[in-house]
C-alpha cells in the first residue's frame, strides 16, 4: 500500500525557514519523481515543486521559486521542502504527491502558518 | 501560465441525477488534464488523468472527456458519498495549475 506521511509543519514567524519532510513507503520511491501540493485554509490547490527521480531537475512556479527548495533522499525513500523567508500567504495544508504528471497518491498533509 | 477556468463553482444536485462539471485551458494542453476529487477534512483523491483514463480503484460512475482546451467530468447516477469538492488540474505545461474547485452537494 502506497503511504505518504509528512511532518515538519507548525506555527513560524514571518521571514522565518522551515523545513518539511515526506516519508514515502509502499513503492520504489526512486522510480518516481515527486512533488508538493498546497492549499491554503477553505482555498483551491496549488502545486509547489516537482522533483525528478535522481534530483537532478527541479521546477517551481514564480510564488516560491528563490525561496522553496524540494529535495530527495533515495536511500531513505523521503523528500524534503526547504521553505526561507516564508510569508502570510504560504499559509497553508502542505501535501507530498507522488507524480510525475498527475498525482496518484497525496499525503495526509501538514499544515503551515506564517504568523507573528 | 495555463490558466484554468472551471464551472460551475458550486452545484446542488439530487441523488441519481447526473452532474457534470467542466473545465476550460487558456491554451490547448492535449488532454494533459487530471481530475481530483476532496471530502471534508481529507487529501485530494485522483479520479481521471490524461482527460480520459479512470484512475484504479474509482467507480465507473465518474467519466472524464473533452480535448484541445475544453474538458469534463461527468458523474452518473450521483450517490451519498460522492459529495466533495472537485478540482481540475493540468500538466501539460509547468508551472501545473489546478481550477479554483467545483464544491458539489445534495439538494
Amino acid at each position: 500500500e502506497v503511504q505518504l506521511v509528512e511532518s515538519g509543519g507548525g506555527l513560524v514567524q514571518p521571514g522565518r525557514s522551515l523545513k518539511l519532510s515526506c516519508a514515502a513507503s509502499g513503492f520504489t520511491f526512486s522510480n518516481y519523481y515527486m512533488a508538493w501540493v498546497r492549499q491554503a485554509p477553505k482555498k483551491g490547490l496549488e502545486w509547489v515543486a516537482t522533483i525528478s527521480t535522481s534530483g537532478s531537475r527541479t521546477y517551481y512556479p514564480d510564488s516560491v521559486k528563490g525561496r522553496f527548495t524540494i529535495s530527495r533522499d533515495n536511500a531513505k525513500s523521503s523528500l524534503y521542502l526547504q521553505m526561507n523567508s516564508l510569508k502570510s500567504e504560504d499559509t497553508a495544508t502542505y501535501y507530498c504527491a507522488r507524480g510525475p504528471n498527475w498525482f496518484a497518491y497525496w499525503g495526509q498533509g501538514t499544515l503551515v502558518t506564517v504568523s507573528s | 501560465d495555463i490558466q484554468m477556468t472551471q464551472s460551475p463553482a458550486s452545484l446542488s444536485a439530487s441523488l441519481g441525477e447526473t452532474v457534470t462539471i467542466e473545465c476550460r485551458a487558456s491554451e490547448d494542453i492535449y488532454n494533459g488534464l487530471a481530475w481530483y476529487q476532496q471530502k471534508p477534512g481529507k487529501s485530494p483523491q485522483l479520479l481521471i488523468y490524461n482527460a480520459n483514463s479512470l484512475h484504479t480503484g474509482v467507480p465507473s460512475r465518474f467519466s472524464g472527456s473533452g480535448s484541445g482546451t475544453q474538458y469534463s467530468l461527468k458523474i452518473n447516477s450521483l450517490q451519498s458519498e460522492d459529495v466533495a469538492s472537485y478540482f481540475c488540474q493540468q500538466y501539460y505545461n509547468y508551472p501545473y495549475t489546478f481550477g479554483a474547485g467545483t464544491k458539489l452537494e445534495l439538494k
